[in-house]
């Protein structure tokens, strides 16, 4: 299956700032999902990004808060905008892990915003 | 609309006691796939299992089991014989392959604390 090295793996931030999250395949793949998992919470999806297209963004998500660029078929980057305390959450890529696997998730970006 | 149900928020059980997580789907497609992965306190997601809609076979991996049931629309997780190692929070997770959308939804996950 699918190898992703996301960076960073943490963050403190300032409120009003923005943080760019990497995240690196080792292979080529199609789509790759973003996800928010605030404290104590489950994983909600943000937007699944297509190479050459744009991002396909879930009910309660906006491009301007949450811009994601996908240059390549192994890279993606997602920018948290804006931030607030509101915004302290981790966040995590994830691609399809292929047949008979699971979705490969990222170690995750553990932000927090001050 | 999708939804996964994991209604036991926290399970404690005494190492090498059984211990069943219960997740319960709701989907309008015919072909999707069901999945567990386990979040321990580092915070990785790891992939556990995943198993397609037309494959209602029980399926064993050393001490996990898991008991698929499309007549309740359930597929739950057994772990034998406990080891405080399996204290993670797990979560079931749902895609659907017809929307076309290929992402997971998450059940609210269960929080599992194995005391030594």
């Amino acid at each position: 299956s699918a190898v992703i090295s996301q960076k960073p793996s943490r963050d403190i931030c300032q409120r009003g700032t923005s943080l760019t999250i990497q995240c690196q395949v080792d292979s080529q793949v199609t789509m790759m999902f973003w996800y928010r998992q605030q404290p104590g919470q489950s994983l909600t999806l943000i937007a699944t990004a297509n190479q050459g297209s744009e991002a396909t963004y879930e009910s309660g998500f906006v491009i301007d808060k949450f811009p994601i660029s996908r240059p390549n078929l192994t890279f993606s980057t997602l920018t948290v905008s804006n931030m607030s305390p509101e915004d302290s959450s981790i966040y995590l890529c994830s691609v399809e892990g292929g047949a008979g696997y699971g979705y490969t998730f990222g170690s995750g970006t553990r932000l927090t915003v001050v | 609309a999708q939804k996964v149900t994991q209604a036991q928020t926290e399970i404690s059980v005494v190492e090498k006691e059984d211990v069943t997580l219960d997740c319960v789907y709701e989907t309008r497609d015919t072909t999707y796939y069901l999945f567990w992965y386990k979040q321990p306190p580092s915070g990785e997601l790891v992939f556990l299992i995943r198993r397609n809609s037309f494959d209602e076979q029980n399926e064993i991996s050393g001490r996990y089991s898991w008991n698929f049931q499309k007549s309740t629309s359930s597929f739950n997780f057994t772990i034998t014989a406990s080891q405080v190692v399996d204290s993670a929070v797990y979560f079931c997770a749902l895609s659907e392959v017809q929307t076309g959308a290929n992402n997971l939804f998450f059940g609210t996950g269960t929080r599992l604390t194995v005391i030594p």
